[in-house]
């Protein structure tokens, strides 16, 4: 089955720096990558999603990159901000069976 | 809520009991599944439903159960034969078969054992 690394698993910044975590996994046929913000307390929310036939997708402040070669993608956070702090979660989908599976997530923390 | 509803919020189970949670959908999505999140370990499924009264086995399926009868509600029952029951428990639900764009959470029910 698939499996999904994810790195790190705390990340600790100052506003305004940028912020990435990098999510790898193992099964080639996975076409589908989306990310997950978890405010504490809170439920998973979907934030941006990446599908293999493109390499780069954007929205605003967050940006999500995929390299189907080496079989990684990265979320990229630019100018943080406090109300970014979660926990995320990456996820892959193992096509045919379209169950995603979960990396194990990254607790980023911004400092004001 | 969302569109999906997880009740109760919190649930106290004593050793050896059975408990419920519920989880319901006004979304008309066909797929619905049930996670368990502990800390440092991320989501793992439990059981999932692609369509009504048919349900498959996750990762973690040991010691819990669930049914489909109707396409808005997918419950969860732990049974006292799991023996880590405290958790926190997400159901989640999607459109369905075909293409797959991501997973709309509940809330969460915490259960704690006591």
């Amino acid at each position: 089955g698939e499996n999904v690394e994810q790195h790190p698993s705390t990340l600790s910044v100052q506003e305004g720096d940028s912020a990435v975590i990098k999510c790898t996994y193992s099964d080639s046929a996975s076409n589908y990558f989306p990310w997950y913000k978890q405010e504490l307390g809170k439920r998973p929310q979907l934030i941006i999603d990446i599908r293999s036939n493109v390499g780069e997708k954007k929205d605003q402040r967050i940006a999500v990159t995929l390299n189907k070669t080496a079989k990684h993608f990265s979320l990229h956070i630019t100018e943080t901000q406090p109300e970014d702090s979660a926990v995320y979660f990456c996820a892959a989908s193992p096509g045919g069976s379209y169950i995603p599976t979960f990396g194990r997530g990254t607790s980023l923390i911004v400092h004001p | 809520d969302g569109g999906i509803t997880q009740s109760p919020k919190y649930l106290f189970r004593k050793e050896g009991q059975n408990v419920t949670l519920s989880c319901e959908q006004n979304l008309n999505h066909d797929a619905m599944y049930w996670y368990r999140q502990d800390p440092g370990q991320g989501l793992r499924l439990i059981y999932y439903s692609q369509i009504v009264n048919d349900f498959q086995k996750g990762d973690i399926a040991e010691g819990y159960s669930v049914s489909r009868e109707k396409k808005e509600s997918f419950p969860l029952t732990v049974t006292s034969a799991q023996k880590n029951p405290t958790a926190f428990y997400l159901c989640a639900s999607s459109i369905g078969s075909g293409s797959f764009y991501g997973y709309t959470f509940g809330s969460g029910t915490r259960l704690t054992v006591v």
